[in-house]
């Protein structure tokens, strides 16, 4: 069975500051790794996906991820914070067909 | 396209009424996905479905939920009856078997209180 895991409750950043936001994943096979995003009230919206090839992979809104399989990890980065990123962030591995998402790190943005 | 769409936003009904919590798919997609968000599991998922045939419910919580796919185009969750442990944002996504590595389209969400 796969599963995420997303080891931080929240993470608090100054505006301006690199960010990192945490996901290790445990798959058979070859993974396939996703980060959403859920702004409040608002439903998930995808940000960026590891399928295969470079390690480095970019997204929206400047966010990267860095897919590292002997650590198993596929962390969430930006070089510059935003105030307006806070949100609600979500790694998530899939298998062929679904998707199993870690509970989330709640990124907050302070000015 | 106007996305996966979901009704109502809201709801907030009484212990021992039914709910019916309803999706509309993006058009040409064949998975169709429903996930319960709390606090306290994170984001669950109950049932899902493909060419309108359910393939794993095995998330579904207890008989008191159930789930239909009668189209191509529209499903439903129903909790008959409600608990207030059942209260919870109930999310539908939406995918192509085709790009199912793209990953899911979510709805906006109902938000579900049982009281």
């Amino acid at each position: 069975a796969q599963s995420v895991a997303q080891p931080e409750d929240q993470v608090n950043v100054a505006e301006g500051n690199p960010l990192t936001v945490k996901c290790t994943y445990s798959v058979s096979g070859n993974p396939y790794l996703f980060w959403y995003v859920q702004y409040p009230n608002r439903g998930l919206q995808f940000l960026l996906k590891y399928i295969t090839g470079d390690n480095l992979v970019k997204g929206s809104y400047g966010f990267e991820a860095e897919f590292n399989k002997s650590q198993t990890s596929f962390h969430l980065k930006k070089p510059s914070a935003l105030v307006s990123d806070s949100a609600l962030y979500f790694c998530a591995a899939s298998g062929y067909s679904t998707l199993t998402f870690g509970k989330g790190t709640m990124l907050l943005v302070s000015p | 396209d106007a996305g996966v769409i979901q009704s109502p936003r809201h709801e907030v009904t009484e212990m021992g009424q039914e709910v019916t919590l309803r999706c509309k798919p993006i058009s040409g997609h064949d998975y169709l996905f429903w996930y319960r968000q709390t606090m306290m599991r994170g984001l669950e998922l109950l049932i899902y479905f493909n060419n309108n045939v359910p393939i794993d419910d095995s998330g579904m919580p207890e008989d008191r939920f159930s789930a239909k796919m009668p189209n191509a185009s529209f499903s439903t969750l129903k909790i008959q009856p409600s608990e207030p442990r059942d209260s919870a944002v109930y999310f539908c996504a939406s995918s192509s078997g085709t790009e199912i590595l793209g990953g899911y389209t979510f709805g906006s969400g109902t938000r579900l209180t049982v009281v």
